[in-house]
């Protein structure tokens, strides 16, 4: 079944301690992405990759960081979260041949 | 940058009833998508749809891009339609980043 997978789907974790939230899909995409979505701000692009090695920013990429270092595979890593990335987080890829975007399941990331 | 605008913000609905729900963008747009926001919070794709019109079961859609608007149509609602529906844009220039709008609540009541 063509997907995207996001692992872990539910994370409650402490101000400081670094975590990586893996993304994954199957379907030989090129683009992948991340969004962040907040009550009353909506789902916000945080970094994007065109493709391997190929990495920039999206509107909202502080305090977070990523890396493509094979296709299908994009995590978003935290090297020292705040409360402020309390949030839900979705991943999301695409094809080279179509602007249509398939997200992941979403995780939801607590930080205390 | 792109806004998008979406509307009505609620909608209260009895089974069975139809509904259109509006998304206004402020600048073109080269791709479309609706999306159905479920309540364990998954986003569901509905339609890729940056001009025409579509049609998938009891769901269609139509883009009108050169007034920048695209419009949802769901008829004989059901319970299951409950939860948030979103239309997001963006352009090719910037990466098909989509620009998501604020979603349409939607709840279906039996």
């Amino acid at each position: 079944e063509a997907q995207v997978t996001q692992n872990p789907r539910y994370l409650i974790t402490v101000t400081g301690k670094k975590l990586t939230v893996t993304c994954s899909q199957n379907m030989n995409h090129e683009y992948m992405s991340w969004y962040r979505q907040d009550p009353g701000l909506g789902l916000r692009q945080i970094y994007y990759s065109m493709n391997v090695e190929v990495t920039d920013k999206g509107d909202v990429p502080e305090g977070y960081k990523v890396s493509r270092k094979e296709k299908r595979n994009f995590p978003l890593i935290l090297e020292s979260p705040s409360p402020n990335q309390t949030s839900l987080y979705f991943c999301a890829s695409r094809g080279q041949d179509t602007y249509e975007q398939y997200f992941g399941p979403g995780t939801r990331l607590t930080v205390t | 940058g792109i806004q998008v605008e979406q509307s009505p913000p609620d909608l209260i609905l009895q089974e069975g009833a139809n509904s259109t729900l509006r998304c206004n963008f402020s600048d073109s747009v080269n791709n479309l998508q609706w999306f159905h926001q479920n309540p364990w919070g998954q986003l569901i794709n509905l339609f890729y749809i940056p001009s025409g019109t579509k049609q998938n079961g009891r769901l269609s859609a139509t883009t009108v891009a050169t007034e920048r608007y695209s419009l949802l149509y769901i008829s004989s609602s059901q319970t299951t339609d409950s939860g948030v529906y979103f239309c997001a844009g963006g352009n090719y220039n910037q990466g098909g980043k989509l620009i998501f709008g604020q979603g349409t609540e939607l709840s279906v009541k039996p």
